[in-house]
């Protein structure tokens, strides 16, 4: 069965640098969501969509931004980054409805230097 | 307070025996809830999840959920090495899943 798919699996930036993370969701799964999990932490909930729409926020600094496409694809932007980014990046995408039950990608891991 | 709270860890259990994690929530209104499993450096994997009070069983695992106590656990019987991993208690409440901070488990063989 189809997966959640980010891209790219690791990027490596330099401070101050910008970055981009994509998340391809399940197949006709309608929401998406970014999370961020530093070393030894939970994962951080940053920002959804639902339909395209953002639908909630969370922790996500003022320097990032996302969208999601029509084709339901997100993308994750960073900029100005910090050493303090450095951690792995999840999307997860979910069926509105059905529970609330995400599906994760594999991550995205930014090393930021 | 956090918004999901698991007991802190790390847990040790032989293996064969009885691994028992919990879990309190503060939203009252929470609907879902859902126990994922994650390997070091892996994505959470979706393990249980359970709506309604009481027991839900699937193979060697239980969830328990006590909306009243704000309270949900997981039980994993007849533990199994491969079973070490850090366990996230997530919590379904508005348009966002909220995780608690994890329970690292480690099984001894």
């Amino acid at each position: 069965a189809a997966g959640v798919i980010q891209s790219p699996r690791h990027l490596i930036k330099e401070k101050r640098e910008t970055a981009t993370l994509k998340c391809y969701p399940i197949p006709r799964h309608d929401t998406v969501y970014w999370y961020q999990q530093g070393p030894g932490q939970d994962p951080q909930f940053l920002i959804s969509f639902y339909e395209k729409m953002q639908s909630d926020k969370g922790s996500i600094p003022d320097r990032f931004s996302a969208q999601q496409f029509s084709d339901y694809h997100s993308e994750l932007n960073m900029s100005s980054l910090e050493l303090g980014d450095s951690a792995l990046y999840f999307c997860a995408s979910s069926l509105r409805g059905f529970g609330g039950e995400l599906f994760f990608g594999e991550g995205s891991r930014l090393t930021v230097l | 307070q956090k918004e999901v709270e698991q007991n802190s860890g790390p847990l040790s259990v032989p293996e064969g025996a009885i691994a028992s994690l919990n879990c309190t929530y503060s939203d009252r209104g929470s609907q879902s809830f859902f126990w994922y499993r994650q390997y070091s450096g892996k994505s959470p994997e979706l393990i249980m999840s359970i709506y309604s009070n009481g027991d839900k069983e699937d193979g060697r695992f239980t969830a328990q959920l006590n909306k009243a106590s704000q309270y949900v656990s997981l039980l994993i019987r007849d533990s199994q090495p491969s079973d070490s991993a850090t366990y996230l208690c997530a919590v379904h409440g508005a348009q966002k899943l909220v995780f608690g901070q994890g329970t690292r488990l480690t099984i001894n063989p």
